[in-house]
């Protein structure tokens, strides 16, 4: 079982629709997720965090995160062509360990909205 | 204008040679970090430094090495034990603590020839 685990994708979406992107972990004690998108041949960038249990708003995206089923979830609302790009979920441990607060990083899901 | 650079942005490499690519940030981060991506994949952690002159292995280190002698700077050296180094290196750093993010520089597009 991979350590992050995203939907498969490529997601394609009309605009204006609500796009939904999974992400499932693997390691229990897990603190603090995020959300990156990635532009074809440009880097990551970090559009949300979340660290605890719940909703959390910013704009028309919100990160949803279940600790007991291992679950963070990202949803466009309002999706716009500009946000066709590459999803990543990331997950870190926090300090303590060997793991020096690393991410672990899902393999992307790649989402097209459509006109 | 504070933030990281990477450089250069484009690399082309004849096999059998070491490259070092470039990483520095004046975000007064203290954690840096390497990683590699591959068309179609997601990102893969090469070395991470906590504090200068301190570093650690990732999950594909074989091939590469790094040094650490200021904060601001994380220089990675692709060398030719690397076999197949043809990919998008990112360099990204973060400040110490439970709640802080990772932000990432733009990006070396290696390319061996």
């Amino acid at each position: 079982q991979k350590e992050v685990e995203q939907n498969s994708g490529p997601l394609s979406v009309p605009e204006g629709a609500i796009a939904s992107l999974n992400c499932t972990y693997s390691d229990r004690v897990s603190q603090s997720f995020f959300w990156y998108r990635q532009y074809s041949g440009k880097s990551p960038e970090l559009i949300m965090s979340i660290y605890s249990n719940g909703d959390k708003e910013d704009g028309r995206f919100t990160a949803q995160l279940n600790k007991a089923s291992q679950y963070v979830s990202l949803l466009i609302r309002d999706s716009q062509p500009s946000d066709s790009a590459t999803y990543l979920c990331a997950v870190r441990r926090n300090a303590g360990g060997t793991s020096y607060g690393k991410l672990t990083f899902g393999q992307g899901t790649i989402l097209t909205v459509h006109p | 204008d504070g933030g990281i650079t990477q450089s250069p942005k484009y690399l082309f490499r004849k096999e059998g040679q070491n490259v070092t690519l470039s990483c520095e940030q004046n975000l007064n981060h203290d954690a840096m970090y390497w990683y590699r991506q591959d068309p179609g994949q997601g990102l893969r952690l090469i070395y991470y430094s906590q504090i200068v002159n301190d570093f650690q292995k990732g999950d594909i280190a074989e091939g590469y090495s790094v040094s650490r002698e200021k904060k601001e700077s994380f220089p990675l050296t692709v060398t030719s034990a690397q076999k197949n180094p043809t990919a998008f290196y990112l360099c990204a750093s973060r400040l110490e603590g439970i709640g802080s993010e990772q932000f990432f520089g733009p990006g070396t597009r290696l390319t061996v020839l």
